[in-house]
């Protein structure tokens, strides 16, 4: 089975700060996507990865970036934090430029205060 | 179905009933979809997927139906009980700048009763 896992379920910040989601997948997978679910809109393409060092932005990258230094590991940071950036973040990966389908990680919920 | 404004659609069934979680997508080059189940607090969970050129796939107590004629899927899911209390949502692969991309709708509320 796929699994992906992220660093933290719930964070709380403060407006200003510096803010790092971590996301690892353990199925050698070359894609990597982090999203923002709010209620009413569904989930939102942040920004996501195809390869190491490889990285494009989605529907709403604006007050994000990533990095991806290895093909496991792919980095959202909030360079600083908003409080329209509260939010659940959910992170995923698929297989490769072929693979359609999206495997999840349990997400994280961050509160800005 | 899919939700206009900040509330999902509901489905309230009996456990043991069928139910059916409706889905309309928007892109007729879509050439794949999947259902995805999200229990509270959890991330969203594969349940089933259909290639654009099926009209049906069956899966252990679920079916997907895909009627490309109107853009519309749906997810029958048999015998529900009540851990499949959930948000189910659609999601339509594209092709975008050379990238799959999927696109997400917001979802319906499943609520079982035992």
């Amino acid at each position: 089975d796929v699994k992906v896992t992220q660093s933290s379920r719930y964070l709380v910040k403060r407006t200003g700060e510096k803010v790092f989601l971590e996301c690892v997948q353990d199925m050698d997978h070359e894609n990597m996507f982090w999203y923002r679910q709010d209620p009413g809109l569904g989930l939102r393409l942040i920004y996501f990865s195809y390869d190491v060092k490889m990285k494009e932005k989605g529907d709403i990258p604006e007050g994000y970036s990533v990095s991806r230094e290895k093909k496991e590991r792919f980095s959202l940071i909030l360079e600083s934090a908003s409080t329209n950036q509260t939010s659940m973040y959910l992170c995923a990966s698929s297989l490769n430029r072929g693979g359609k389908t999206q495997y999840f990680g349990p997400g994280t919920r961050l509160l800005v205060l | 179905g899919e939700s206009v404004g900040l509330h999902l659609p509901t489905l309230s069934v009996q456990e043991g009933d069928n139910s059916i979680i409706n889905c309309a997508y928007s892109n007729s080059a879509s050439d794949y979809f999947i259902w995805y189940k999200q229990e509270s607090g959890k991330g969203p969970q594969f349940i089933i997927d259909i290639r654009s050129n099926m009209d049906k796939r069956q899966g252990q107590r679920v079916t997907v139906l895909l009627n490309k004629t109107v853009k519309h899927l749906s997810l029958q899911i048999a015998a529900t009980q009540p851990g499949d209390s959930a948000v189910y949502f659609c999601a339509e692969n594209m092709m975008n700048t050379g990238f799959q991309k999927l696109v997400f709708g917001t979802g319906t509320r499943l609520l079982v009763s035992p």
